[in-house]
């Protein structure tokens, strides 16, 4: 099946810097991948629909000015978290949308942010 | 309301035992159903799309009832590595685009 990687898959900062999450699809082309975040024992929340070459859609609730997502190619999105905060420290997981339908959605390992 | 609400859970159940999960959905205009399976700490995966005919595989059966707006998910003669927690899925496409919403989980433990 289809493969999507995440980068780094745990990261541990310090408050106030500013954290790059990469989400790639290995085998196929995802021109549209979606970021979502999950707090323990919560389900997984749609953060955005990253699409490429075109400005990200946000849920929402969650700013746009934090959370920076760039589609720049048809196989990287990236998400940076700016200036995190304690409460920035999640699950964050990214998935690639493959051509077809609905079912044909595909996700990342998962990258544990932890913000100190 | 949530957009997708599932039996809150734990199920505590013995191996060999037949569990069952439902799920109801308020966006009436929602098009395609899924279970997806998600270990501690990792990633959900696709365990089944539900459609309204039910399906089946192996021991695990779904089913849709569109006009009650509801999803189950039956595991027959449960193993200890079904142990996990089950995320209905509900996607719909809009005019702003393609959306999936997660119900928050039914988890699930099989022991021996």
């Amino acid at each position: 099946g289809a493969v999507v990687s995440q980068h780094p898959s745990r990261v541990i900062c310090k408050s106030g810097t500013s954290v790059k999450i990469e989400c790639r699809s290995l085998d196929f082309q995802a021109t549209t991948m979606f970021w979502y975040r999950q707090f323990p024992k919560q389900s997984l929340m749609l953060m955005a629909t990253s699409n490429e070459g075109s400005k990200a859609t946000y849920e929402q609730g969650v700013e746009k000015d934090k959370f920076l997502i760039n589609h720049a190619s048809l196989t990287l999105s990236t998400l940076t978290v700016t200036s995190a905060h304690p409460e920035d420290s999640s699950f964050y997981i990214c998935s690639a949308l493959l051509a077809g339908g609905p079912d044909m959605q595909f996700f990342g390992p998962g990258t544990r942010l932890t913000v100190l | 309301r949530k957009e997708v609400e599932q039996d809150p859970g734990p199920f505590n159940v013995p191996e060999g035992a037949t569990v069952a999960f439902n799920c109801t959905y308020s966006n009436s205009a929602s098009q395609s159903f899924f279970w997806y399976r998600q270990d501690c700490r990792k990633e959900p995966k696709l365990l089944m799309s539900v459609y309204s005919s039910g399906n089946e595989d192996g021991r695990f059966t779904a089913q849709l009832n569109r006009a009650s707006q509801y999803i189950s998910l039956l595991i027959r003669d449960s193993k200890l590595s079904d142990s996990a927690t089950y995320l209905c899925v509900v996607t719909s496409l809009n005019t702003g685009g393609f959306k999936t919403i997660f119900g928050a989980g039914t988890r699930l433990f099989v022991k021996a």
